[in-house]
């Protein structure tokens, strides 16, 4: 079946650090993929999505491209904050295309100063 | 403006316990999912409402477990005879219509712990 793998955390970097988090997925079809957030305390948000092989969603500064050759959609920012220290949800939507989602495991970010 | 909401937002009850947790989605939006969020789970779909119909039930973990919709609106997720591993935060979803590319508003969660 459909399923999403994401690179296990915690992530912890400096403040201004470069941020990668890997997330493939095996799927039937072309699903859309996204990354969904989770900062301390809030409820799940959006933060971006691709919709088809080599679009690039990009929101707050991070960036993801869909990579159908690689089944891969890793999520990058150039320069992260301390705002942006939270847990990060890769998620692709299943085949049956009522919009029901798919997610990773999940990633922590601990951003420091 | 208004979003998701859900309540309780936190629930203790005791193992053998009925809990019903409720949602209120976004005004106008005809998709409601419900998921559950645990430690060794992650995120996992639970079912989705088109209407007040369900047309994919498919993650509800037991026939504990039941669910249904009113008035095209509120949800109510319904457990029975609570048992420990039910504990988690179970969070709702809602979205213009059930379609890969209406972006789905979360909840704030219920977190539910069995005792």
């Amino acid at each position: 079946g459909n399923s999403v793998t994401q690179m296990e955390g915690p992530v912890t970097l400096s403040e201004e650090a470069f941020l990668t988090i890997n997330c493939t997925y095996t799927a039937t079809g072309y699903p859309s993929l996204f990354w969904y957030v989770q900062y301390p305390g809030e409820g799940l948000q959006l933060l971006l999505k691709a919709t088809k092989a080599d679009d690039k969603g990009s929101n707050k500064g991070f960036e993801a491209t869909y990579r159908k050759e690689t089944t891969s959609f890793h999520l990058e920012k150039g320069s992260v904050q301390v705002s942006d220290s939270a847990v990060y949800f890769c998620a692709l939507d299943d085949p049956s295309n009522t919009g029901k989602l798919i997610f990773g495991q999940g990633t922590t970010l601990q951003v420091k100063p | 403006g208004a979003g998701v909401s859900q309540s309780p937002s936190n629930k203790v009850t005791e193992k053998g316990k009925d809990v019903e947790l409720r949602c209120d989605p976004i005004s106008g939006h005809t998709a409601l999912y419900w998921y559950r969020q645990s430690l060794g789970q992650g995120l996992e779909f639970l079912i989705y409402f088109q209407g007040n119909s369900a047309p994919d039930k498919s993650g509800l973990p037991s026939d504990r477990f039941s669910a249904e919709r009113t008035g095209g609106s509120v949800s109510t997720l319904t457990i029975q005879r609570t048992q420990q591993e039910d504990s988690a935060v179970y969070l709702c979803a809602s979205s213009l219509a059930g379609l890969a590319y209406n972006e789905q508003f979360f909840g704030p969660g219920t977190r539910l712990t069995v005792l």
